[in-house]
């Protein structure tokens, strides 16, 4: 199964700063098949972005993803109080799809 | 609105046996996987399986192959997770999320919390 290892562990930054996440897989994902969530505490995940670089509905501007084969980033180019949360990338490509262990973004 | 409504938390005692819930709403359930997830306290995000509840095709990932049992019933729209005998180690929300035709998941249910102690 594809390994993915999320970097760093934890981030810690200023409302109004940019955050970038990285996401790197053990083999290359297919087709671009690589989706981030954020979870917050005691809330269920909510997805951001699928197809490494598409907004799911609803999800503003500031958050977009990019990367191929096994580098991925999610960038958050100004940080909101709402987007301190732990945010987790998954691969879809190659059964069984599985997420990386997540990167904390915590308010400096 | 399309939404997953899980069945409440659970408190059991290993050996014991469990299944919880999942019903979806204000979409067509046959037409899309229905996935689980495992996440134990203060860690990540582990996928378990899913499956398709207008044929009950199903799959699982290797780690949970044979420690859960996956299952649908399409006439009242809800998919189930459960477990022949519980151990400590199960112990975690579960949560159930509908796959979207992009294959990520979509809509998330509330989260089902199953404590596993003697």
């Amino acid at each position: 199964e594809i390994v993915l290892t999320q970097s760093p562990g934890t981030l810690s930054l200023s409302p109004g700063e940019r955050a970038t996440l990285s996401c790197r897989a053990s083999q290359s994902v297919n087709n671009f098949y690589l989706a981030w969530y954020q979870q917050k505490p005691g809330q269920a995940p909510r997805l951001l972005i699928y197809g490494a670089s598409s907004r799911a509905t609803g999800i503003p501007d500031r958050f977009s993803g990019s990367g191929s084969g096994t580098d991925f980033t999610l960038t958050i180019t100004r940080l909101e109080p709402e987007d301190f949360a732990v945010y987790y990338c998954q691969q879809y490509g190659s059964s069984p799809w599985t997420f990386g262990q997540g990167t904390k973004v915590e308010i400096k | 609105e399309e939404q997953l409504v899980q069945s409440g938390e659970e408190v059991k005692k290993p050996g014991e046996s469990l299944k919880i819930s999942c019903k979806g709403s204000g979409y067509r359930f046959t037409n899309y996987w229905i996935g689980w997830v495992r996440q134990m306290p203060g860690k990540g995000l582990e996928w378990m399986g899913i499956i398709y509840p207008g044929d009950s095709d199903t799959r699982y990932s290797p780690s949970f192959q044979g420690q859960v049992t996956i299952s649908a019933d399409k006439s009242i729209t809800t998919a189930y997770l459960q477990w022949s005998r519980l151990k400590a180690s199960d112990t975690a929300m579960y949560y159930c999320a509908r796959q979207a035709d992009y294959l990520v998941f979509d809509v998330w249910g509330q989260g089902t919390m199953v404590t596993v102690s003697s």
